[in-house]
């Protein structure tokens, strides 16, 4: 088993460029997270999903959308990329939600906006 | 809106000692308490976790305290060893909303 993993590990964008960041979990998992983390910081979770087809905003959800078409799968996507998204973005899936529900985290996406 | 702290940015101990890491929330709501490991350039790992309901949770040489009257939590690793150098974070809970604390990081010397 792989379980989490992400696609790209790093990029660099230009102010007001797009991309889209791919998260991939082999677990079956239900529930899938992405988070950034920024110096000094801990992580904040940016949006979630709790289902194939379900997406929710987490506490930092502005400049950001995200698809779960695939329950496998989940993006994030950064339309009109801003230097203050320069973050490393982590995503993490769980088998369910609520209590005793241990998140596995992939390695993280360092992202640089320019 | 910083509803969990950890006021240590850094802890070094000596290897074989006790390493206690300390931290604090606001929010009497979180429901349930969990420790993150992270090493560098890796995402973060689950260590141990806690429920409201209990005040100390034991896993081999990690143990955490729950004080809900002072909203406040610990990690003990005793004994501490070097390849436990790393970021831990507390992260309290309750249903899909996990907070993070910014992280302490731990230095094991041998």
């Amino acid at each position: 088993n792989a379980g989490v993993t992400q696609t790209p590990k790093f990029r660099v964008l230009k102010t007001g460029q797009s991309m889209t960041l791919l998260c991939a979990q082999d677990m079956n998992h239900e529930y899938m997270y992405w988070y950034r983390q920024d110096p000094g910081m801990g992580l904040r979770l940016i949006h979630y999903s709790v289902g194939e087809g379900t997406t929710a905003k987490g506490e930092v959800p502005d400049g950001y959308n995200v698809s779960r078409l695939k329950k496998q799968n989940f993006l994030l996507g950064l339309e009109s990329a801003a230097p203050s998204q320069t973050s490393v973005y982590f995503c993490a899936s769980s088998y369910l939600g609520g209590f005793y529900n241990e998140q596995f985290f992939g390695p993280g996406t360092r992202l640089t906006v320019l | 809106d910083q509803q969990v702290k950890q006021n240590s940015p850094s802890l070094s101990v000596q290897e074989g000692r006790i390493s206690i890491l300390n931290c604090d929330y606001t929010n009497s709501m979180f429901d349930y308490f969990l420790w993150y490991k992270k090493y560098p350039a890796e995402g973060p790992t689950f260590l141990i976790s806690i429920s409201s309901i209990k005040d100390k949770n034991e896993d081999g040489r990690f143990t955490v305290f729950l004080n809900k009257s002072a909203k406040h939590l610990s990690l003990h690793i005793v004994p501490s060893q070097p390849g436990d150098s790393a970021v831990y974070f507390c992260a309290p809970r309750r249903n899909n909303d996990m907070r993070f604390g910014a992280g302490t990081r731990l230095t094991v010397k041998p």
